[in-house]
């Protein structure tokens, strides 16, 4: 069974760039997270998605921030511009229906922006 | 809403010691709890999860976990560490609405 796979594996961009990281989740799970850790502030839920419709975008960081999901096997999560606080490790996570279902993640994406 | 609390940020065991990580959880109603294991480069690998029945469950790799409602805690244990254990250990509480909580982790390091 594959897993959930984010692409890049890691990204270094200058301040100003847009970034656009990558995640096709498991086959059949209709949930969606993505997720930031820093060093600082632990893992922090960004938005989450169900049946490809954004359910909570409440973590987003700013308007900087935009996530798709454009169909059930991908979905995106765009930074645009980019600046250096944005540095950080971006994981996907996916899902079956039921709260009582573990989130299975992706290898993450470590992003630096200089 | 739910929250997850984990006491120890870092945790030195010598190999083959036991080890008991620790999560206290706030939420009103029977949580769902689950522990995960994130090694460095790596994502969250899922290591047990406790939903309902016996309180005392059996995860991957060795690992078992109590839930102590009274308590409002759901330890991590094993009995043997080994040095592939070293890692971050994340405890995660889950409710009815979707929302999953996740702990700051506890970072255990392995003397050899």
């Amino acid at each position: 069974d594959a897993g959930v796979i984010q692409s890049p594996r890691h990204e270094v961009t200058e301040m100003g760039q847009e970034v656009t990281l990558r995640c096709k989740p498991i086959s059949g799970h209709d949930y969606l997270f993505w997720y930031r850790q820093t060093m600082m502030r632990g893992l922090e839920l960004l938005i989450y998605f169900n049946n490809n419709v954004p359910i909570d975008d409440s973590g987003m960081p700013e308007d900087r921030f935009s996530a798709k999901m454009p169909n059930a096997s991908f979905s995106t999560l765009k930074i645009q511009p980019s600046e250096p606080r944005d540095s950080a490790v971006y994981f996907c996570a996916s899902r079956w229906s039921g709260s009582n279902q573990p989130q299975h993640f992706g290898d993450g994406t470590r992003l630096s922006i200089l | 809403a739910q929250s997850v609390t984990q006491p120890d940020i870092h945790i030195t065991v010598s190999e083959g010691a036991s080890l008991e990580l620790r999560c206290n959880y706030s939420y009103g109603a029977t949580p769902y709890l689950f522990w995960y294991v994130q090694s460095p480069g790596q994502g969250l690998q899922l290591l047990l999860k406790y939903f309902s029945g016996d309180t005392l469950v059996q995860g991957i790799k060795g690992f078992e976990a109590e839930f102590k409602r009274s308590q409002s805690s759901f330890n991590l244990r094993k009995p043997s560490v080994h040095w592939s254990d070293a890692a971050e250990y994340f405890c995660a509480v889950g409710a009815g609405n979707n929302d999953m909580r996740f702990g700051a982790g506890t970072r255990l390091t392995v003397k050899p």
